[in-house]
């Protein structure tokens, strides 16, 4: 089955600066790679998602990269805030999604 | 808006208990799923489901069960509890396999 990899497990950055989440997935196959926030207390919540026909997508702050060939992705996140910290999941899917553990992003003002 | 609502938020249980957990959505979904978070391990797939009257396993399904038996309710069922099930469980719903998927707050239990 699939198999996700995501580093660093925490991150402290200075507001600010940017923060970058890597990871990385076994199966070839898969072709939905989901980005997801969990705040605390609460459920996690898409911020941004890429298909494999594509290799980057930004959306405002945030952005995504894909390289296809090494099997990795990366979440990008510009001019960090405050409100950005929380545990950030990447995710992987062909017919089934796998999720990485997670990544505690702390933004220090 | 309620989008994916999950009763109930917390539950002690005792070893050996039973419980089930419900997930309701009103986005006329097709898939549910039914996740655990546990510390270090990031979200695990229990089971889920495909549409009305279906459902699959999924990466630790041992010791649960689930039924959807309408559309927008998706149960989970432990029958006798472990203290290897304490852990948080997220319910989830999405339009297709490999679209955004709506998480709900979470059901934190403990099995003492």
């Amino acid at each position: 089955g699939e198999n996700v990899e995501q580093h660093p497990s925490t991150l402290s950055v200075q507001e600010g600066d940017s923060a970058v989440i890597k990871c990385t997935y076994s199966d070839s196959a898969s072709n939905y790679f989901p980005w997801y926030k969990q705040e605390l207390g609460k459920g996690p919540q898409l911020i941004i998602d890429i298909r494999s026909n594509v290799g980057e997508k930004k959306d405002q702050r945030i952005a995504v990269t894909l390289n296809k060939t090494a099997k990795h992705f990366s979440l990008h996140i510009t001019e960090t805030q405050p409100e950005d910290s929380a545990v950030y999941f990447c995710a992987a899917l062909y017919q089934k999604v796998t999720f990485g553990i997670g990544t505690k992003l702390q933004v220090i003002p | 808006n309620a989008g994916v609502t999950q009763t109930p938020k917390f539950r002690v249980l005792k070893t050996g208990q039973s419980m089930t957990l419900l997930c309701a959505q009103d986005m006329n979904h097709e898939y549910m799923y039914w996740y655990r978070q546990d510390p270090g391990m990031g979200l695990r797939l229990i089971h889920y489901s495909v549409g009305e009257g279906t459902t699959a396993k999924g990466e630790v399904p041992d010791g649960y069960n689930v039924s959807r038996l309408k559309k927008q309710n998706f149960l989970l069922g432990l029958e006798s509890a472990a203290p290897s099930q304490t852990s948080v469980y997220f319910c989830a719903s999405g339009g297709t396999h490999n679209t955004e998927a709506f998480f709900g707050q979470g059901t934190r239990l403990t099995v003492v």
